[in-house]
This record gives C-alpha cells, structure tokens and sequence, in this order.
C-alpha cells in the first residue's frame, strides 16, 4: 500500500523567505510519481509541481523547487521568496503506475508573516 | 483556460435526504476522480473512473452513495439518504490518463448535513 506522511501540520515563514515543506513516503512500486499541491481557504485544490520516480533531477517551477532524495523517500517542498499569498494548506500526494489513483497526506498549514 | 467545473459550491441539506453534486472535467480527460475531505485532513478517494468505466470504487459507502459518468463525459455524485457524518468538501478532479500525470481539482461542493 501506499502512504504519504506529512508531520508538520503547521509551519509560519516571514515573507520573502525561504521555506521547507516535509513529505514522506512510502511504497513498493518502482515507478511513481510525486505530487504537490496547495489548498486555499477557498478550497479549490492548485496544482503545483511534479517529480516523478525516474527522474534525475530535482523539479523546479517558478518559487517551487522539489527536493527529492529517493534513498529516502522524501519529496520536500520548497517555497523560495515567500508571498502573502502563499498562505494556504499544502498537500503531498503519490500516485502509483500499480493503481493509478492519488493518495494524499494530512497536509501542512503554512502562514507567511508580513 | 480550461477548468474543471463543479456545482453547487455549497448545499445544505437534511439528514436522511437526498443530495446530488454535478462535475465537468476538462475536456478530453479520460479519467475523472471524485474525493471527499473531511475539515483538517487530506482528500481521500470515493471513485475513480476511465472513461465510463469504474476503475476503483473501493472506499465508496455502496449502500447510500451512488456514482455514474454516463458517455465518459460529466458525472453525478449522490448520497441517499445522507448522515451528518458526510458533512465535508466533495472534490472532482480530472487527468488526461492514468498514467502518471496531474490532476486538476474543481473548486469542490462543500457539504453540511443538519
């Protein structure tokens, strides 16, 4: 079975820094892929980026870079330049090539300071 | 640009009656997701389908909850008779395929049962 662990349910950053975001994971197919992707207090669910199992380099886009240190199992977040509007829950999710389907963790509550 | 569409945004209703929630995905999406997130977790998956076909249905109440996405297209989500239990957000989502590709999330029906 698959399984993402998330275990900062809440994490505050001063804006225009740089913040990590944790993210294990678990599962026995070789192929996979990593997902992030950020909650609003509106709800709708924004994609963010993706890694997948094979790749060799760490995913980047924009601010959001993905540490991904397979060895490990961990998929870390990182927001550079941090923004007001970066607040929101942040959710790590895995999807495997054996069920196709998107398993997520309990997400962590980020609070950017002014 | 393209967006997958959701209604109602909210509904509340009665316990034991009869709800329903509408999706859209984006067009040409194969496989289309519905979640349910109950307030302070991750989204956890009630059905999953490619094209017509129900692919994963595994943690869906069968006994009062009801899916079908008739012609591959839009889907319906029901829950007869409904429990306050099943106060959360409901999620779709679609992605081109099942391989290993993003999801996007509709900006979900936020549900309360009284």
């Amino acid at each position: 079975a698959q399984k993402i662990t998330q275990t900062q349910p809440g994490m505050f950053v001063q804006e225009k820094e740089a913040v990590t975001l944790d993210c294990t994971y678990d599962t026995s197919d070789q192929s996979y892929g990593l997902f992030w992707y950020k909650q609003p207090s509106s709800g709708e669910m924004i994609f963010l980026i993706y890694q997948g199992s094979y790749d060799e380099q760490n995913a980047t886009e924009g601010r959001y870079s993905l540490n991904f240190q397979k060895a490990r199992k961990s998929a870390n977040l990182v927001i550079s330049a941090s923004q007001l509007g970066d607040s929101a829950m942040y959710f790590c999710a895995i999807k495997t090539s054996g069920t196709y389907k998107y398993i997520f963790g309990t997400g962590t509550r980020l609070k950017v300071l002014a | 640009e393209a967006e997958v569409a959701q209604s109602p945004r909210y509904k509340i209703t009665e316990k034991s009656q009869a709800v329903a929630f509408w999706c859209d995905p984006i067009s040409g999406h194969a496989t289309l997701y519905w979640y349910r997130q109950i307030l302070g977790q991750g989204p956890e998956l009630l059905v999953q389908f490619q094209d017509e076909s129900v692919v994963d249905d595994s943690q869906l109440p069968k006994d009062r909850f009801s899916a079908e996405r008739l012609k591959g297209v839009d889907s319906t989500l029901k829950i007869q008779p409904a429990e306050l239990g099943d106060s959360a957000m409901y999620l779709c989502a679609s992605s081109i395929g099942q391989f290993l590709s993003e999801a996007f999330f509709g900006q979900g029906t936020r549900l309360t049962v009284v």
